[in-house]
């Protein structure tokens, strides 16, 4: 089945630092999304790209779809606290579909 | 807008009871999706509806589990038997549209003891 990969799988990062995680695929999809995750709630939508070599802004945020359709990055600057929790990047190719998860990245934010 | 909501958000049981969970997603969203997410896994798709049917099951692991959604609007998934590696975290979530996008309930956290 389609599987992404995701990674790293964890970050430790200084409050104040950039932040750099990707995603790729062995299939193309025709939206990516990215998604945070915090302790004992359910993944909300950051940022959702709908065209190959898109990039979109959601405040600190940044997001690209790749040129191949096979992967994407997420991007988040000057990293506070609140940052903390799992990221996880899903792909959607079907009409009304499935999603499809990559592993996630847990990110911690040392104050 | 109330977002999509999930219950029980925890539920303990022993290996062989039975258990369900409700899904209520936002309101007038035709699409509803079971996910789960087995410890420090990816979330994995388990089934999707359109209305009250069934798109697409694909992801359901066996025939112990069984998912409804009567009358188009909120779903039940019913694990019977549970066994041990039933045990993970059951989202839901809910869409309107074609573009992907999908919005997730908090939860609810399954352990089989």
């Amino acid at each position: 089945g389609q599987q992404l990969n995701q990674s790293p799988q964890s970050m430790f990062i200084q409050e104040g630092e950039d932040v750099s995680m990707n995603c790729t695929s062995s299939s193309i999809f025709n939206t990516w999304l990215w998604y945070k995750q915090d302790p004992g709630e359910g993944p909300v939508l950051l940022i959702a790209l709908y065209k190959a070599g898109e990039l979109t802004s959601n405040g600190r945020l940044t997001a690209q779809f790749g040129i191949t359709r096979k992967d994407s990055f997420l991007n988040i600057s000057a990293s506070i606290p609140s940052d903390v929790g799992i990221y996880f990047c899903a792909g959607y190719y079907n009409q009304g579909g499935k999603l499809i998860f990559g592993q996630g990245t847990e990110l911690s934010v040392k104050p | 807008e109330a977002g999509v909501t999930q219950f029980p958000s925890h539920s303990v049981i022993e290996k062989g009871q039975t258990v369900t969970l409700r899904c209520d997603p936002i309101s007038g969203h035709d699409n509803l999706y079971w996910y789960r997410r087995v410890m420090g896994k990816e979330i994995k798709f388990l089934l999707h509806f359109v209305k009250e049917s069934k798109q697409d099951e694909s992801g359901m692991p066996n025939n112990r589990f069984l998912a409804e959604r009567t009358g188009g609007t909120y779903s039940t998934l019913k694990v019977q038997p549970a066994e041990l590696e039933d045990s993970g975290v059951y989202f839901c979530a809910s869409s309107q549209g074609i573009r992907g996008e999908q919005y997730f309930g908090p939860g609810t956290r399954l352990t089989v003891t």
